[in-house]
Protein backbone atom coordinates (compact mmCIF):
# COMPACT_ATOMS: atom_id res chain seq x y z
CA UNK A 1 0.00 0.00 0.00
CA UNK A 2 2.06 3.08 -1.18
CA UNK A 3 0.88 5.77 0.15
CA UNK A 4 2.86 8.25 -1.26
CA UNK A 5 4.51 7.30 -5.26
CA UNK A 6 6.78 8.80 -7.57
CA UNK A 7 6.06 6.73 -10.96
CA UNK A 8 9.76 7.94 -12.43
CA UNK A 9 12.80 6.29 -11.53
CA UNK A 10 14.98 8.07 -13.37
CA UNK A 11 15.08 11.52 -15.09
CA UNK A 12 17.53 13.07 -17.20
CA UNK A 13 17.85 16.72 -17.97
CA UNK A 14 20.05 19.06 -19.85
CA UNK A 15 22.04 21.77 -17.96
CA UNK A 16 20.55 24.72 -17.76
CA UNK A 17 16.97 23.62 -18.89
CA UNK A 18 13.80 23.18 -16.07
CA UNK A 19 13.51 19.65 -14.18
CA UNK A 20 10.09 18.37 -13.02
CA UNK A 21 9.96 15.98 -10.77
CA UNK A 22 6.30 14.40 -9.70
CA UNK A 23 4.48 12.78 -6.83
CA UNK A 24 1.33 11.55 -6.26
CA UNK A 25 -0.17 10.21 -2.96
CA UNK A 26 -3.74 8.61 -1.89
CA UNK A 27 -3.96 9.79 1.67
CA UNK A 28 -6.38 12.83 2.25
CA UNK A 29 -5.02 12.81 5.93
CA UNK A 30 -1.76 13.94 4.37
CA UNK A 31 -1.18 18.16 5.32
CA UNK A 32 2.91 18.46 4.97
CA UNK A 33 4.78 17.82 2.31
CA UNK A 34 8.29 17.58 1.82
CA UNK A 35 11.17 16.82 -0.98
CA UNK A 36 14.61 15.65 -0.07
CA UNK A 37 17.69 15.14 -1.92
CA UNK A 38 20.07 11.80 -1.50
CA UNK A 39 23.26 12.10 -2.94
CA UNK A 40 25.08 8.16 -3.03
CA UNK A 41 26.52 7.31 0.27
CA UNK A 42 24.88 10.39 2.09
CA UNK A 43 21.35 10.28 4.19
CA UNK A 44 18.73 12.49 2.72
CA UNK A 45 18.73 15.96 2.96
CA UNK A 46 16.07 18.62 3.39
CA UNK A 47 15.25 20.61 0.37
CA UNK A 48 11.48 22.38 0.40
CA UNK A 49 8.33 21.61 2.04
CA UNK A 50 4.99 23.32 1.15
CA UNK A 51 1.80 23.22 2.95
CA UNK A 52 -1.58 21.98 2.15
CA UNK A 53 -2.94 25.36 2.84
CA UNK A 54 -0.81 26.72 0.46
CA UNK A 55 -0.53 25.63 -3.48
CA UNK A 56 3.10 26.66 -4.25
CA UNK A 57 6.23 27.41 -1.73
CA UNK A 58 9.47 28.88 -3.65
CA UNK A 59 13.02 28.75 -2.71
CA UNK A 60 15.91 29.93 -4.91
CA UNK A 61 15.90 27.36 -8.23
CA UNK A 62 13.70 24.93 -6.56
CA UNK A 63 9.54 25.31 -6.46
CA UNK A 64 6.94 23.25 -5.01
CA UNK A 65 3.60 22.67 -6.16
CA UNK A 66 0.89 21.33 -4.84
CA UNK A 67 -2.60 20.37 -6.42
CA UNK A 68 -4.81 18.99 -3.53
CA UNK A 69 -7.46 17.87 -5.68
CA UNK A 70 -5.24 15.64 -8.08
CA UNK A 71 -3.32 14.76 -4.35
CA UNK A 72 -0.30 15.47 -7.04
CA UNK A 73 2.85 17.42 -6.43
CA UNK A 74 5.72 18.72 -8.16
CA UNK A 75 9.22 20.18 -7.92
CA UNK A 76 10.59 22.11 -10.38
CA UNK A 77 14.10 23.27 -10.75
CA UNK A 78 15.10 25.68 -12.68
CA UNK A 79 18.03 26.40 -14.30
CA UNK A 80 18.87 22.70 -13.49
CA UNK A 81 22.67 22.59 -12.89
CA UNK A 82 24.91 19.43 -12.78
CA UNK A 83 25.39 19.73 -8.66
CA UNK A 84 21.08 18.99 -8.54
CA UNK A 85 22.24 15.55 -10.13
CA UNK A 86 21.04 13.08 -7.40
CA UNK A 87 18.00 10.80 -5.99
CA UNK A 88 15.06 12.99 -4.97
CA UNK A 89 12.71 11.66 -2.40
CA UNK A 90 8.80 13.39 -2.39
CA UNK A 91 7.33 12.60 1.60
CA UNK A 92 4.38 13.33 3.40
CA UNK A 93 2.85 13.46 6.79
CA UNK A 94 -0.74 13.18 8.13
CA UNK A 95 -2.13 15.48 10.26
CA UNK A 96 -1.26 14.78 13.82
CA UNK A 97 1.34 12.57 13.28
CA UNK A 98 4.98 12.44 13.78
CA UNK A 99 6.58 10.68 10.88
CA UNK A 100 6.92 10.89 7.13
CA UNK A 101 6.22 8.59 4.45
CA UNK A 102 8.60 8.42 1.55
CA UNK A 103 8.14 7.86 -2.00
CA UNK A 104 10.38 5.59 -3.92
CA UNK A 105 12.36 8.31 -5.21
CA UNK A 106 13.67 9.77 -9.00
CA UNK A 107 16.85 9.54 -9.66
CA UNK A 108 17.95 12.85 -11.42
CA UNK A 109 20.92 13.39 -13.49
CA UNK A 110 21.79 16.86 -14.86
CA UNK A 111 24.02 16.18 -18.51
CA UNK A 112 26.19 18.61 -19.68
CA UNK B 1 29.20 20.50 13.08
CA UNK B 2 27.20 16.80 11.73
CA UNK B 3 24.29 16.79 13.59
CA UNK B 4 22.35 13.46 12.92
CA UNK B 5 25.30 10.85 13.42
CA UNK B 6 25.52 7.33 12.36
CA UNK B 7 27.66 4.87 13.55
CA UNK B 8 29.30 2.82 12.03
CA UNK B 9 28.85 3.86 8.01
CA UNK B 10 29.50 0.16 7.19
CA UNK B 11 28.74 -2.99 9.15
CA UNK B 12 28.90 -6.85 7.98
CA UNK B 13 27.30 -9.22 10.23
CA UNK B 14 26.68 -12.91 9.92
CA UNK B 15 23.80 -14.68 9.36
CA UNK B 16 21.40 -14.86 12.74
CA UNK B 17 24.49 -13.03 14.31
CA UNK B 18 23.14 -9.80 16.45
CA UNK B 19 24.08 -6.72 15.54
CA UNK B 20 23.71 -3.16 16.90
CA UNK B 21 23.40 0.27 15.10
CA UNK B 22 24.14 3.35 16.94
CA UNK B 23 22.58 6.72 16.34
CA UNK B 24 23.78 10.08 17.95
CA UNK B 25 22.13 13.62 17.80
CA UNK B 26 23.05 17.35 19.15
CA UNK B 27 20.07 18.64 17.78
CA UNK B 28 18.08 18.10 21.37
CA UNK B 29 15.12 16.68 19.26
CA UNK B 30 12.10 14.80 21.01
CA UNK B 31 11.90 12.69 18.29
CA UNK B 32 14.13 10.33 16.47
CA UNK B 33 13.22 7.37 13.75
CA UNK B 34 14.60 4.59 12.11
CA UNK B 35 14.14 4.12 8.38
CA UNK B 36 14.99 1.22 6.61
CA UNK B 37 16.23 1.14 3.26
CA UNK B 38 16.37 -1.17 0.29
CA UNK B 39 17.82 -0.71 -3.24
CA UNK B 40 15.39 1.56 -5.52
CA UNK B 41 13.09 1.48 -2.83
CA UNK B 42 10.82 4.28 -0.58
CA UNK B 43 12.68 4.72 3.05
CA UNK B 44 10.72 2.35 5.23
CA UNK B 45 10.11 3.48 8.37
CA UNK B 46 10.42 0.67 11.07
CA UNK B 47 9.60 2.50 14.42
CA UNK B 48 10.41 6.00 16.22
CA UNK B 49 10.42 7.59 19.57
CA UNK B 50 8.44 10.80 20.48
CA UNK B 51 11.15 11.24 23.82
CA UNK B 52 10.80 7.86 25.65
CA UNK B 53 7.68 6.62 24.15
CA UNK B 54 8.40 4.18 21.43
CA UNK B 55 6.22 3.39 18.43
CA UNK B 56 6.69 0.64 16.73
CA UNK B 57 5.23 -0.23 13.08
CA UNK B 58 2.67 -2.49 12.92
CA UNK B 59 4.58 -4.16 10.07
CA UNK B 60 8.32 -3.79 11.44
CA UNK B 61 8.97 -7.55 12.08
CA UNK B 62 9.92 -8.79 16.13
CA UNK B 63 13.47 -9.09 14.66
CA UNK B 64 14.13 -5.22 15.01
CA UNK B 65 14.30 -3.63 18.36
CA UNK B 66 15.22 -0.71 19.32
CA UNK B 67 16.72 1.82 22.62
CA UNK B 68 16.68 5.07 23.69
CA UNK B 69 18.91 5.72 26.96
CA UNK B 70 18.63 8.92 26.22
CA UNK B 71 17.19 12.36 23.97
CA UNK B 72 20.50 11.68 22.23
CA UNK B 73 21.11 8.55 21.88
CA UNK B 74 18.94 5.73 19.63
CA UNK B 75 19.85 2.03 18.84
CA UNK B 76 18.50 -0.21 16.49
CA UNK B 77 19.17 -4.20 17.16
CA UNK B 78 18.24 -6.88 14.86
CA UNK B 79 18.38 -9.97 16.64
CA UNK B 80 19.27 -12.26 14.44
CA UNK B 81 19.99 -10.78 10.81
CA UNK B 82 18.49 -12.44 7.54
CA UNK B 83 20.08 -11.75 4.06
CA UNK B 84 16.61 -9.78 3.82
CA UNK B 85 17.94 -7.35 6.27
CA UNK B 86 20.76 -6.45 4.04
CA UNK B 87 19.95 -2.81 3.31
CA UNK B 88 20.64 1.18 4.45
CA UNK B 89 19.49 1.79 7.87
CA UNK B 90 18.79 5.79 8.49
CA UNK B 91 18.70 7.68 11.53
CA UNK B 92 16.71 10.85 11.41
CA UNK B 93 15.86 13.09 14.34
CA UNK B 94 12.68 15.55 14.12
CA UNK B 95 11.80 18.74 16.75
CA UNK B 96 7.93 18.17 18.37
CA UNK B 97 6.47 17.42 14.65
CA UNK B 98 2.53 17.53 16.35
CA UNK B 99 3.03 21.12 18.28
CA UNK B 100 5.37 22.67 15.58
CA UNK B 101 3.31 21.93 12.45
CA UNK B 102 5.43 19.95 10.66
CA UNK B 103 7.99 17.09 10.84
CA UNK B 104 10.75 18.25 8.95
CA UNK B 105 13.33 15.32 9.70
CA UNK B 106 16.97 15.62 9.97
CA UNK B 107 18.91 12.73 8.58
CA UNK B 108 22.41 10.71 9.77
CA UNK B 109 24.41 9.45 6.67
CA UNK B 110 23.18 5.85 6.91
CA UNK B 111 24.55 2.67 8.11
CA UNK B 112 24.40 0.19 5.10
CA UNK B 113 24.30 -3.48 6.37
CA UNK B 114 25.61 -6.38 4.84
CA UNK B 115 24.72 -9.82 6.02
CA UNK B 116 27.01 -12.79 4.97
Amino acid sequence: DQQVKQNSPSLSVQEGRISILNCDYTNSMFDYFLWYKKYPAEGPTFLISISSIKDKNEDGRFTVFLNKSAKHLSLHIVPSQPGDSAVYFCAASAIGAQKLVFGQGTRLTINP
Amino acid sequence: DAMVIQNPRYQVTQFGKPVTLSCSQTLNHNVMYWYQQKSSQAPKLLFHYYDKDFNNEADTPDNFQSRRPNTSFCFLDIRSPGLGDAAMYLCATSRDGVVGGHTEAFFGQGTRLTVV
